[in-house]
């Protein structure tokens, strides 16, 4: 299975932008891009997804890279409530393999 | 969307026994997957859920100890058999609509277990 690197951890201030970096250079060709956040006591929860193109939702933006090796979340807005463990994952072979994710702290 | 309600949401058994975790949709779903994520840890995938047909085991889960049954669309159960303390973990219930990473997936609360 194709695997994601993420780092542990990231620190943002309060209503500022994070960008949350994720590389994945065994990616293959028909694997998605999903990235979900699981807050404290609380299962995952989706936040976006994508193939090649950059995608924007109400929760936050998806980067990609045009060779595909690596993506960005971007949360334009950070707020108390963004401080999550966040997952990028690739949506292959009809499952979801998740990584480690990095911890983001919301400084206010 | 698809809301997943699992079932208990917590338990506290002895070591030996075994315990039964049950997870219901609110809408039809192709994919039904069961994960596991021990305490600090990120998740991981148990099996895949199928429809009328024996679950597909990831590398290092077997039936004997994660039994499987998905009677219909829209329903599932996990057991964890013949627990020991190393089984204490939250347990999830995940479904997606197509198997093919173009939609979102559902996770369920999780059940939080713990075996003394």
């Amino acid at each position: 299975d194709a695997k994601t690197t993420q780092p542990n951890s990231m620190e943002s201030n309060e209503e500022e932008p994070v960008h949350l970096p994720c590389n994945h250079s065994t990616i293959s060709g028909t694997d998605y891009i999903h990235w979900y956040r699981q807050l404290p006591s609380q299962g995952p929860e989706y936040v976006i997804h994508g193939l090649t193109s950059n995608v924007n939702n109400r929760m936050a933006s998806l980067a990609i890279a045009e060779d595909r090796k690596s993506s960005t979340l971007i949360l334009h807005r950070a707020t108390l409530r963004d401080a999550a463990v966040y997952y990028c994952i690739l949506f292959g072979n009809e499952k979801l393999t998740f990584g480690t994710g990095t911890r983001l702290t919301i400084i206010p | 969307s698809a809301v997943i309600s699992q079932k208990p949401s917590r338990d506290i058994c002895q070591r030996g026994t075994s315990l039964t975790i049950q997870c219901q949709v609110d809408s039809q779903v192709t994919m039904m997957f069961w994960y596991r994520q021990q305490p600090g840890q990120s998740l991981t995938l148990i099996a895949t859920a199928n429809q009328g047909s024996e679950a597909t085991y990831e590398s290092g889960f077997v039936i004997d100890k994660f039994p499987i049954s998905r009677p219909n669309l829209t329903f599932s159960t996990l057991t964890v058999s013949n627990m020991s303390p190393e089984d204490s973990s939250i347990y999830l219930c995940s479904v997606e609509d197509l198997g093919t990473g173009t939609t979102e997936a559902f996770f369920g609360q999780g059940t939080r277990l713990t075996v003394v």
